[in-house]
């Protein structure tokens, strides 16, 4: 059971370069997110969602898109890169409220 | 807005040491509390969790935390801890509205 996958692992974007960041999970879950990592920070909710066709915000949305056409994709669409986006990004499921959120193995991002 | 706060940001200890980690939350209603544990170079996986029932919970690897009403507290305990342990440290917090707060991490250090 592969469980949450992201690709890719490692990625450097000039600033101003646009890419999506893939997210797929084979548990059927209905909850999925988005969370970006920075050292001392902790986790910050980027976007989330409650199933197919669903999407919010969530803490720090800013300068990311999402979209949720199946239940098993969650992409995160960066635009336009810049430095302050350089973080670890990680897509979690959750099969439904009150229940353990599964990660995947996290896409480190680099904008120069 | 809830917020979950880790009061050690860094601990370090030696083999058999025992271990205690802060955990608090500022949210007055039913919570869900959560601890992460994030291995050099690995996703986040759970440690343990607490919904409702026994206040002391049992995770995995001999981790245990309590959750305490009054104090609005999660500690995380472990009577004697290994080198495997070395890892950063996660305490979240789930309202019910399914977004999944986390604190600022804490990493561990276990000297042989």
């Amino acid at each position: 059971n592969a469980g949450v996958t992201q690709t890719p692992k490692f990625r450097i974007l000039k600033i101003g370069q646009s890419m999506t960041l893939q997210c797929t999970q084979d548990m059927n879950h209905n909850y999925m997110y988005w969370y970006r990592q920075d050292p001392g920070m902790g986790l910050k909710l980027i976007y989330y969602s409650v199933g197919a066709g669903i999407t919010d915000k969530g803490e720090v949305p800013n300068g990311y898109n999402v979209s949720r056409s199946t239940t098993e994709d969650f992409p995160l669409r960066l635009e336009l890169a810049a430095p302050s986006q350089t973080s670890v990004y990680f897509c979690a499921s959750t099969p439904q409220m009150n229940t353990e959120a599964f990660f995947g193995q996290g896409t480190r991002l680099t904008v120069v | 807005a809830q917020s979950v706060s880790q009061h050690n940001h860094h601990v370090i200890l030696s083999e058999a040491a025992s271990l205690e980690l802060g955990c608090n939350y500022s949210y007055g209603g039913t919570v869900n509390l959560f601890w992460y544990v994030q291995y050099p170079g690995q996703h986040l996986q759970l440690l343990l969790k607490y919904f409702s029932g026994d206040p002391l919970v049992k995770g995995i690897k001999g981790f245990e935390a309590e959750f305490i009403k009054s104090k609005f507290s999660f500690n995380l305990r472990k009577p004697s801890v290994q080198w495997s342990d070395t890892a950063e440290y996660f305490c979240a917090a789930d309202t019910g509205f399914q977004k999944l707060v986390f604190g600022t991490g804490t990493r561990l250090l276990v000297s042989p």
